[in-house]
């Protein structure tokens, strides 16, 4: 079983419209949470970390729900920008593990 | 800015040589990574090292080594390199508090 699982997608959605991506792990110990952005040919930046209370950062809002071991990405007035692919990630211990992301793109 | 810089971008191999893929990081950070992205696969974890003179291996060790005699650098090895190695190779470090990732470029790495 992968540690993190993603669905691949493709999501192709409208300008405006409002995307949700999920993510599963199977450490039930893990203590790391974070959504990374991948543009094509270039290396993965962080977009932003995850925390068990939820958090959000302008149109971007994650969150963790530990019991049921899944993250969640919630994106709000997609823009033309936000195509990438957004890779879920989870630290256990001294260990990244990578979920293989979900490609966005936003259609004019 | 630096921040973390691998060399080379690309190379091109053929079967059974061997090359060094170098990644160094001015940030001062403890802890470093080397992972490949294959189509399908995400990142995959090759080795790690959480300080200077301290190695262990990730998820796919094989066919490859590393060192860190110093903070800034993690220099990846491939001892003969196979086809099977042709992959998109990225070096990360981290501060290890936040667990935040700062990745290099990439070196884009085929073996014929």
């Amino acid at each position: 079983r992968k540690e993190v699982e993603q669905d691949p997608g493709p999501f192709n959605v409208p300008e405006g419209a409002t995307v949700a991506f999920n993510c599963t792990y199977s450490n039930s110990a893990s203590q790391s949470f974070f959504w990374y952005r991948q543009d094509c040919r270039k290396e993965p930046k962080l977009l932003m970390s995850v925390y068990s209370s939820g958090n959000e950062d302008g149109r971007f809002t994650a969150q963790l729900n530990r019991a049921s071991q899944y993250i969640s990405l919630l994106i709000r007035d997609s823009k033309l920008s936000d195509s990438a692919t957004y890779l879920c990630v989870v630290l256990d211990g001294n260990q990244f593990y990578f979920g293989t992301g979900t490609s966005l793109t936003v259609i004019p | 800015n630096a921040g973390v810089t691998q060399t080379p971008k690309f190379q091109v191999l053929k079967t059974g040589q061997s090359m060094t893929l170098q990644c160094a990081q001015d940030m001062n950070h403890e802890y470093m990574s080397w992972y490949r992205q294959d189509p399908g696969m995400g990142l995959r974890l090759i080795h790690y090292s959480v300080g200077a003179g301290i190695t262990d291996q990730g998820e796919v060790p094989n066919g490859y080594n590393v060192s860190r005699s110093t903070t800034e650098d993690f220099p990846l090895r491939l001892l003969s390199a196979a086809p099977s190695q042709t992959s998109v190779y990225f070096c990360a470090s981290s501060p290890g508090s936040t667990g935040e990732l700062f990745f290099g470029e990439g070196s884009r790495l085929t073996v014929l």
